[in-house]
């Protein structure tokens, strides 16, 4: 199994642009969450999913995020539009029924200027 | 917001010496988790102790959980500069069915 991967590892986009990441789970996964990490604020829960379903997206820091996952095995995570204080690295990771921890992707490493 | 707080927030030592990390959280948990994080990389899962559970072991990782201070200690012998990283606890409420509240971290430095 590849692990979970995400893309795109690099983007940098302008202020206002809208931004789409992807994650592609581990197969038989059923559990996904979405996490940014910055400096100041350390990692952060966004949003994660059970069974395809969004379970809690009280970390989701205003509407102008959304996340979907349309199937078992991909997710994307949507900002739009995009504003500087967006920038970081956004963490997907993956488990099975929480058990024996997380996979995380390589994060996408997001800059807007 | 942060469930969980190591202390140091950063380490320095000599290989070969032993490096003690700790972690407090706040409420209940199902579980205790630690991950390490190497520089522009995502974080890799190191070991899980369950709530019922006082100590374990993984190879050079020794971590200890004490529900009634509600902390944690991850512990890494004989350290090597290959450990040089970031070092998070995790906890989580429920085994499944609610997510992984991380902490800020504890940046090891090892020096050969």
């Amino acid at each position: 199994d590849a692990g979970v991967i995400q893309s795109p590892r690099h983007e940098v986009t302008e202020m206002g642009q809208e931004v789409t990441l992807r994650c592609k789970l581990i197969s038989g996964h059923n559990s996904l969450f979405w996490y940014r990490q910055t400096m100041m604020r350390g990692l952060e829960l966004l949003i994660y999913f059970n069974n395809n379903v969004p379970i809690d997206d009280s970390g989701m820091p205003e509407d102008r995020f959304s996340a979907k996952m349309p199937n078992a095995s991909f997710s994307t995570l949507k900002i739009q539009p995009s504003e500087p204080r967006d920038s970081a690295v956004y963490f997907c990771a993956s488990s099975y029924l929480g058990r024996d921890g997380y996979t995380f992707g390589s994060g996408t490493r997001l800059t807007v200027v | 917001s942060q469930q969980g707080e190591e202390d140091p927030q950063a380490l320095s030592i000599q290989e070969g010496e032993n490096a003690t990390m700790n972690c407090s959280y706040k409420t209940s948990i199902n579980n205790l988790q630690w991950y390490r994080q190497n520089s522009g990389r995502g974080l890799v899962h190191l070991i899980l102790i369950r709530s019922n559970e006082r100590e374990k072991h993984s190879g050079r990782l020794r971590v200890t959980l004490d529900t009634s201070k509600k902390s944690s200690s991850l512990l890494i012998t004989a350290s090597r500069a290959a450990d040089t990283a970031s070092y998070f606890c995790a906890t989580a409420l429920n085994q499944a069915g609610t997510a992984l509240i991380f902490g800020k971290g504890t940046t090891l430095s090892v020096s050969s």
